[in-house]
């Protein structure tokens, strides 16, 4: 059962423009919401993250957007740059009986045109 | 001063091999993970370790053991490796956990 569901599996954006990228969770056990980029050959890099009583976070050109009811949470790339080209993975985090366990979405694949 | 850091980078094997991977951290985190990464990305965890205590199990084959020989390190051996071992499997670590998670360079096992 895939806790955390993302889209799109792809996109492409041209550079200056944003680049959205969905989640959306079922299960209200999770308290912290982070966001991962990953390079090819590289491990996942800690990006930005929430946590569920703000609906906004913003560091730079990244933003998060969390909407608490509807169970689902976004992320922003303002100005898109050839470099941020790579794979996104958003997360839930499990707390009670499922502290720390990261949940993944399946990722994103985002390629920004120069 | 690589944070996390995995040993071997590449692992390639054949059917029925045992090999193991290693994990070290330079963090000072008491929590360290092992995850799996298929071949369509898809990252699921598979152990965690807080302070030398297994402390997350998920439904993995016992082929798969983990050690933690100390706070710093965290092993992943494998036994009778089969053809659906083949991934990437990345170690990383946290304060504790409820701190965010630093992975690992991962390693890279075909297993032919």
């Amino acid at each position: 059962q895939q806790q955390v569901k993302q889209s799109p599996q792809s996109l492409i954006v041209q550079k200056g423009g944003i680049s959205i990228i969905n989640c959306a969770y079922e299960n209200t056990a999770f308290d912290y919401f982070p966001w991962y980029q990953q390079f090819p050959g590289k491990g996942p890099a800690l990006l930005i993250a929430i946590r569920p009583d703000v609906s906004e976070k913003k560091e730079g050109r990244f933003t998060i957007s969390f909407n608490k009811s509807a169970k689902q949470f976004s992320l922003h790339i303002m100005d898109s740059q050839p470099g941020d080209s790579a794979t996104y993975f958003c997360a839930a985090r499990g707390r009670g009986s499922t502290l720390g366990r990261l949940y993944f979405g399946r990722g994103t694949q985002l390629t920004v045109w120069p | 001063d690589t944070a996390v850091s995995q040993t071997p980078k590449y692992l390639v094997t054949q059917m029925g091999n045992d090999k193991s991977i290693k994990c070290e951290q330079n963090l000072g985190h008491d929590t360290m993970y092992w995850y799996k990464q298929d071949s369509k990305k898809f990252l699921k965890i598979m152990f965690s370790y807080n302070n030398k205590e297994l402390i997350i199990n998920e439904t993995v084959p016992n082929r798969f053991s983990p050690k933690s020989p100390d706070k710093a390190h965290l092993n992943l051996h494998i036994n009778s490796l089969e053809l659906g071992d083949s991934a990437v499997y990345f170690c990383a670590s946290s304060q504790d956990l409820v701190r965010e998670q630093y992975f690992g360079p991962g390693t890279r096992l075909t297993v032919t």
